[in-house]
């Protein structure tokens, strides 16, 4: 079974430091990963993926990700958080294969960037 | 760029009646999913499908719920006779062949008092 924890519901850096958004996963099979975000009113954006080729991934509006097997984790990371980065993230796990497959969504991590 | 579309953006209706949430997924994609958010839970699964028929379902997808392609564009969900405990915020979304990465549109909020 697939499944994920986010490890925070609610994060909140200054502007220009780092963020850090921690998830684990469960799964019985090699996961694909992915990291969506939300911004209010809007839908869920994808802001990165990994499918079993580079553990470390790199996204979107300077976010990255790195899977670590070993720690069943794949944290969320941007070296300088931007206001516009004030949103829900969501960690996501997905089946085995690339047909059809639900999506396991964590409970998600609101994101607040101090000014 | 393309994007997965959803109407209407807000539905509200009365208990017991039926509605139906429009999608239109992304031209050249084959798979087809719903999935709903209640105020301040996870976004949960409901269903999925391809190549016109249902091809996996959770439990919260009963017999209340249908999906259905009517045409070459349009994705919709169907919920026969609405309960309160069914308003939520309601996802499509679509993906290509050979693609991981599903594509999710901005929702429609379904309000059922």
């Amino acid at each position: 079974a697939q499944s994920v924890t986010q490890l925070d519901s609610h994060v909140s850096v200054s502007e220009g430091t780092p963020v850090l958004l921690r998830c684990n996963y469960s799964s019985s099979y090699s996961p694909s990963l992915f990291w969506y975000v939300q911004h209010p009113n809007k839908g869920l954006q994808l802001l990165l993926k990994y499918t079993s080729a580079a553990t470390l991934v790199k996204g979107i509006n300077g976010f990255e990700a790195e899977f670590k097997k070993s720690e069943t984790s794949f944290h969320l990371t941007k070296p300088s958080a931007h206001m516009s980065d004030a949103a829900e993230y969501f960690c996501v796990v997905s089946g085995p294969s690339n047909t059809g497959n639900q999506f396991y969504f964590g409970t998600g991590t609101s994101l607040t960037v101090i000014p | 760029e393309p994007e997965v579309t959803q109407t209407p953006s807000h539905q509200v209706t009365q208990m017991g009646q039926e509605v139906i949430l429009r999608c239109v997924p992304i031209s050249n994609h084959l798979y087809f999913y719903w999935y709903r958010q209640i105020l301040g839970q996870k976004v949960e699964f409901l269903v999925s499908f391809y190549n016109n028929e249902i091809s996996e379902k959770s439990e919260i997808f009963d017999d209340q719920f249908s999906v259905e392609r009517p045409d070459g564009s349009n994705f919709t969900l169907k919920i026969r006779s609405t309960k309160l405990e069914d308003s939520a915020m309601y996802f499509c979304a679509s993906n290509g062949q050979g693609r991981y990465e599903q594509y999710f549109g901005p929702g429609t909020r379904l309000t059922v008092t």
